[in-house]
């Protein structure tokens, strides 16, 4: 069964603190990652894809480790506005096991910036 | 704008009654998805359409239905066979040619309570 898994926190941080969350992905055909932020009660938005050789936007950084099968997202310098849920997302279409349209969701991690 | 538009955007059910939900975008992607979010978990894949005309079920599609006549819209209706209907409902988009990494965009979803 396609899983993908997060700590669900939440994650009470410092404003200023730096952040990690990290997710794991059961499919290792896995084709593509990323990660989506949902505040409350509104819909998901693309936060960042998370590439092979990593990637860095600004204060998030997010790596992927394909022989262990885990994405993560580092959050520096955090602001209270990054207060949300960050869901890890996982595209396995096409592959054996893969999901029905490809995107599986993680449950999400709540991350909560305290001033 | 371009975007994807969802209505209502809270809507009251008795027991019993089926309700349509409504989904249009105007991005003229291919593929059109209905995810269903209880709190605190993830998004539950309903049904998926990667084309006019046809549409897949996704991992909880009992007590739904949808249609695909329109590239623009993918409405959803919750039967009364559905034994749980109150959650968030999201509906989604994306371009399905070329990169895996192709951005799935999110409407603003439709909030149902079953009274």
């Amino acid at each position: 069964r396609k899983e993908v898994e997060q700590d669900p926190g939440p994650f009470n941080v410092p404003e200023g603190a730096t952040v990690a969350f990290n997710c794991t992905y059961s499919n290792s055909a896995s084709q593509s990652f990323f990660w989506y932020r949902q505040d409350c009660r509104k819909e998901p938005k693309l936060l960042m894809s998370v590439y092979s050789s990593g990637n860095e936007d600004g204060r998030f950084t997010a790596q992927l480790n394909r022989a262990s099968q885990y994405i993560s997202l580092l959050i520096r310098d955090s602001k209270l506005s990054d207060s949300a849920t960050y869901l890890c997302v996982v595209n396995d279409k096409g592959v054996k096991g893969g999901g029905a349209d490809g995107l599986t969701f993680g449950k999400g991690t709540h991350l909560i910036i305290q001033p | 704008d371009g975007g994807i538009t969802q209505s209502p955007k809270y809507l009251f059910r008795k027991e019993g009654q089926n309700v349509t939900l409504s989904c249009e975008q105007n991005l003229n992607h291919d593929a059109m998805y209905w995810y269903r979010q209880d709190p605190g978990q993830g998004l539950r894949l309903i049904y998926y359409s990667q084309i006019v005309n046809d549409f897949q079920k996704g991992d909880i599609a009992e007590g739904y239905s949808v249609s695909r006549e329109k590239k623009e819209s993918f409405p959803l209706t919750v039967t009364s066979a559905q034994k749980n209907p109150t959650a968030f409902y999201l509906c989604a988009s994306r371009v399905l040619r070329g990169s895996s990494y192709n951005e799935q965009f999110f409407g603003p979803g439709t909030r149902l309570t079953v009274l």
